[in-house]
């Protein structure tokens, strides 16, 4: 069974600083993998998601990840956070191969971006 | 959000009523998908459709959770006899077969007291 592991669980920092979300999965075959966000009050929204090709993938508002097989990581990154940035981010895997199936969670990270 | 409503989006019970929660989604899509959201334990999946019939339960923490889907369209989640550590947000989520991603309704809020 796969599992994710999301190395921090809060995360301060100040607007223009720079952003990187560790996370790590443990699954032997193929994974797609996604980051959601979770804005204050708000449902869960997908940023981005790897399926296979270029591992250096681009999301919305500004936010990239990139897949390192070997290291079974898929870490969250931004040049430069904003106060808006401020929510709690999700790290999934789905067992690839397959067009349905569950998502398996990390355990989130929120981060808190000061003024 | 995303062409998925659910309801109630708060509901609280006492311990050992039975309740249950409802996922109205949007026409067109192929799978939906239950997942908890709670303190203690993060996003958890639950189960998931494929028109009626359940290819995956297996996230379903006991037999006090069911779960069905008529007509390829609504889906409701009953837990029976409900048990405070059933305290949390229950998420639906859609998928539609050209979009290899899930679509997250807003949840229900559900408090056992």
């Amino acid at each position: 069974a796969q599992s994710v592991s999301q190395h921090n669980h809060h995360v301060i920092l100040s607007e223009a600083a720079s952003l990187e979300l560790g996370c790590n999965y443990s699954y032997g075959g193929t994974v797609n993998l996604f980051w959601y966000v979770q804005y204050p009050g708000q449902h869960l929204q997908l940023l981005l998601k790897y399926f296979s090709g270029d591992p250096l993938v681009k999301g919305i508002k500004g936010f990239e990840a990139e897949f390192i097989k070997s290291k079974f990581s898929f870490n969250l990154r931004k040049p430069s956070v904003q106060w808006s940035d401020t929510a709690e981010y999700f790290c999934a895997v789905k067992a690839g191969g397959t067009s349905y199936g569950k998502l398996t969670f990390g355990q989130g990270t929120i981060l808190t971006v000061h003024p | 959000g995303a062409g998925v409503s659910q309801s109630p989006s708060n509901k609280v019970t006492e311990k050992g009523k039975d309740v249950e929660l409802r996922c109205d989604p949007i026409s067109g899509h192929t799978a939906l998908y239950w997942y908890r959201q709670s303190l203690g334990q993060g996003l958890e999946f639950l189960i998931y459709f494929q028109g009626n019939s359940a290819p995956d339960k297996s996230g379903l923490p006991s037999d006090r959770f069911s779960a069905e889907r008529t007509g390829g369209s609504v889906s409701t989640l009953t837990i029976q006899r409900t048990q405070q550590e059933d305290s949390a947000v229950y998420l639906c989520a859609i998928q539609w077969s050209s979009y290899n991603e899930q679509f997250f309704g807003p949840g229900t809020r559900l408090t056992v007291l």
